[in-house]
């Protein structure tokens, strides 16, 4: 199946930084990747959804100044968390399709944000 | 995207098949039916998907109702490796259409 990369793995930063979470295709182009949000014990739930060179489509409750996505490029996806709080502390999942292979989606490994 | 019911935890011993069941009572002619599982802090891993007709591949078995009301996950010889939360997700293949992830099951693979 297609290789999706998140970086960083992990991440520890002070309330009120950002922090930004990159989100990359490795072996195909993803002309739209999709961006998760899992808390603890909780199943995942989509955030936005990342189109190459045009902005993201966000799901109601999620908002867009606080949740920066850019999708400059076919294998590059990135959630930058503005103004960081403690409550935005989460795992953090992309996932992409590649659409010349079918329609499963595949998903980056996570990464975990900690705001002190 | 249709509604799936599952069971919220399951045990099985190492070796044995595990069966996953999932309940889509309202799934539409044009709905398939997706596997994923997560293992503890990892990102979900496609599992496999079928329409109507039962699929397999190296990983699994999906075996889909007549009626498609419900399915079953066959994961034939258990591995410890094969502890995670099993998601059932039914959805309309288009280009556009997205993953609506649930509670899933949480499959318990004990030696």
């Amino acid at each position: 199946g297609a290789v999706v990369s998140q970086h960083p793995s992990w991440v520890i930063c002070k309330s009120g930084t950002s922090v930004k979470i990159e989100c990359r295709s490795l072996d195909f182009q993803a002309t739209t990747m999709f961006w998760y949000r899992q808390f603890p014990k909780q199943s995942l739930m989509l955030m936005a959804t990342s189109n190459e060179g045009s902005k993201a489509t966000y799901e109601q409750g999620v908002e867009k100044d606080k949740f920066l996505i850019n999708h400059a490029s076919l294998t590059l996806s990135t959630l930058t968390v503005t103004s960081a709080h403690p409550e935005d502390s989460s795992f953090y999942i992309c996932g992409s399709r590649d659409e010349g292979q079918g329609e499963e989606q595949y998903f980056g490994p996570g990464t975990r944000l900690t705001v002190t | 995207d249709a509604k799936t019911t599952q069971p919220p935890s399951m045990d099985c011993a190492e070796g044995r098949a595990a069966n996953l069941p999932c309940n889509h009572s309202t799934i539409s002619g044009n709905e398939y039916v997706y596997w994923y599982r997560q293992i503890h802090s990892q990102g979900p891993q496609y599992i496999i998907h079928g329409l109507k007709n039962n699929e397999t591949n190296e990983m699994a078995s999906l075996i889909i109702t007549e009626d498609r009301k419900s399915s079953t996950l066959i994961l034939p010889h258990a591995t410890l490796r094969d502890t995670a939360v099993y998601y059932c997700i039914v959805r309309a293949d288009s280009g556009y259409s997205t993953l609506t992830f649930g509670k899933g099951t949480m499959l318990l693979v004990s030696p």
